[in-house]
Order: C-alpha cells, then structure tokens, then sequence
C-alpha cells in the first residue's frame, strides 16, 4: 500500500541555518504530494504542493521538488527564521480521491 | 476567508461521560475527516465522510465511538463512555473532491483537546 516516511525529529537549527526535512514515499501510482505545517496550538495547514514528477511546490521560502526517480518530496529553506519552529507533515493523496497518507510529522525547533 | 471550526476547543471531562465533538466544514466541500492525535501515535485517521455517507471508520473504537453527519454543515463524533485513553486532540478536516487533474487538499479545523480524568 502507499506510505510516507519523513526523517525523526526533532530537529533544531539555530536562526538563519539552512533546512532540510527528508521525505520519502511508496505508491502504487501517481499521487500529488504535499508539505502540510502545524503551528502549536493549531491544526494542519497546506504549505506547498505538487502534482508531477519533476514539479517544484514554494511557499514561504519554503520548497520541495517531487523526484520520481528517488520516491522523494524533500523540503527545503535556504534561512529558518524562529517563527518557523513548527510540525511538518509530508503527504500524499490522488487527484479524484478523497483519502489523504500523512507522514509521521518531523518537529522542526529554530533558535534565536 | 473560509475555515473549518470545531467546538468545543478544549474539553475536561470524567471517566464514563459522555463527550459530543462539532465541526463544521467549509460550506461546499463535500468530504469531512475525523483524526485524533497524541504524542505517542501522532495524527490517526478515525472516519471519514463523502457526500455525508460514512466510506470508512476502520479507526474507531466501534464500541464507544461513534461519527455522523446530520446535515452537510454539521459533522459530529461522539465518545460513549469516555476513557482517560480517549485523550487527545482531535481533528476535523474538510476537502473537495471535484475533477481528474486537480489535487486534494484538505483544510484543518483547530482541533478540540480533550482530557479524560
């Protein structure tokens, strides 16, 4: 069946470091991928998406770029700020589904 | 600005109670999800719903859970009896599920923490 693995947490990088969160998936065919994020205190919220191999997801300094090849949907920031102290969930799902597979969640902690 | 709300936020209640959880989906979506999520089994996936009918609640405890949709605006997830291992948070997402080619995406309410003593 499709799973996601991400990388163990916790992860802590002081302000301004360069970030990255492995992720890895299994599919049995050709889902989109996500990067979801969850503030303390909040529920999950998209952070980027995409929907084909070799596509590039970005948002808020944020990136990941869906590799066919490695199964992997790493996600990356050039300079975390303190702000960025958060969960981060990988995920897949398929366009016309409705069924979402979350990653473990990686928790991501930014000194001043 | 459309969201997913959930009442109530927080909930303190005693071993054998009762517990009713509420969520609203965004008005149009057309699937709604129920997770949990605790420290030591992260984010679980209990049910969820399309078009109101339930496709899956494999995750529940079935004798003392139970979800259901009223009405398109109103999911609900009940706890009967409450245990202390029930604590958690849980989750109501809502999503559309419209054509081939467009990605799924689901949208998180702010979960109701609940405590069982």
């Amino acid at each position: 069946g499709d799973s996601v693995t991400q990388m163990e947490g916790p992860v802590t990088l002081s302000e301004e470091a360069f970030l990255t969160i492995n992720c890895t998936y299994t599919a049995t065919g050709y889902p989109s991928l996500f990067w979801y994020v969850q503030y303390p205190g909040e529920g999950l919220q998209l952070l980027l998406k995409a929907t084909k191999a070799d596509d590039k997801g970005s948002n808020k300094g944020f990136e990941a770029t869906y590799r066919k090849e490695t199964t992997s949907f790493h996600l990356e920031k050039g300079s975390v700020q303190v702000s960025d102290s958060a969960v981060y969930f990988c995920a897949l799902s398929y366009t016309g589904g409705f069924k979402t597979i979350f990653g473990a969640g990686t928790r991501l902690f930014v000194k001043a | 600005d459309a969201r997913v709300t959930q009442t109530p936020r927080d909930k303190v209640t005693e071993m054998g109670q009762e517990v009713t959880m509420r969520c609203q989906p965004i008005l149009g979506h057309n699937t709604v999800f129920w997770y949990r999520q605790t420290m030591m089994q992260g984010l679980e996936l209990l049910a969820y719903f399309r078009n109101r009918a339930p496709l899956d609640d494999s995750g529940m405890p079935k004798d003392r859970f139970s979800a259901e949709m009223p009405d398109a605006t109103l999911a609900t997830l009940k706890i009967q009896p409450s245990e202390p291992r029930d604590s958690a948070v849980y989750f109501c997402a809502s999503g559309l599920v419209e054509g081939v080619g467009i990605p799924y995406e689901q949208y998180f309410g702010p979960g109701t923490r609940l405590t069982v003593t």
